[in-house]
């Protein structure tokens, strides 16, 4: 699986877009980039994943670039519940089966 | 609909001992997997599973058997305890390719 490269940490004000970047220079075209995050001492969470095109749900929009060299995961309203790691994560699908590697990801505090 | 759970939520082992990590999704998921987490380290994959009955490697799996007899339940087994197996350990479940999973919310493994 190709690697990622994020910032180590972030900080962003409360109400306002959380921009979180992510590198992966080395993505072939049949890998996925996929976002979850991590609470403290909680589980990781799930957020959103993507291809080829811009993708956005409930909790957040994904932006991946024409090259696909590198993406952005946007909080369009960040609160103090967002503060979290985020980790972005390029996945290959062999057939119906694929894991997750995860990397350090990005501590993002969100400051009142 | 309970998700993923994982039980005990904390556990302290003396070395040589063996015990079972139990997890049980009710969602009907075809995939489960069990990480582990270290400071510094980012989660690593320890077994999973495509379904019941078929279970594979990942990428710390000693010291660690599985088994999965239903849908519902993936058992992590520790063998004889290590102090190098204390850890958070999560379980993850998910349906299909393009979804992302559930994580549980963690066991606290301690090795004395």
């Amino acid at each position: 699986d190709a690697k990622t490269t994020q910032p180590t940490s972030m900080d962003c004000a409360e109400g306002r877009a959380a921009n979180l970047p992510c590198n992966h220079s080395t993505i072939s075209g049949n890998e996925y980039v996929y976002w979850y995050r991590q609470i403290h001492s909680q589980g990781p969470q799930y957020i959103i994943h993507g291809l080829k095109n811009n993708e956005t749900n409930e909790m957040a929009s994904l932006i991946i670039t024409e090259d696909r060299k590198s993406s952005t995961l946007i909080l369009p309203h960040a609160t103090l519940r967002d503060t979290a790691v985020y980790y972005c994560i390029v996945r290959v699908a062999t057939g119906s089966n694929y894991k997750l590697t995860f990397g350090k990801g990005t501590l993002l505090t969100v400051n009142p | 609909n309970a998700g993923v759970t994982q039980t005990p939520k904390f556990q302290v082992l003396k070395t040589g001992q063996s015990m079972t990590l139990q997890c049980a999704q009710d969602m009907n998921h075809e995939y489960m997997s069990w990480y582990r987490q270290d400071p510094g380290m980012g989660l690593r994959l320890i077994h999973y599973s495509v379904g019941a009955g078929i279970t594979d490697q990942g990428e710390v799996p000693n010291g660690y058997n599985v088994s999965r007899s239903t849908t519902e339940d993936f058992p992590l087994r520790l063998l004889s305890a290590a102090p190098s197996q204390t850890s958070v350990y999560f379980c993850a479940s998910r349906t299909g390719t393009n979804y992302g999973y559930t994580f549980g919310s963690g066991t606290r493994l301690t090795v004395v």
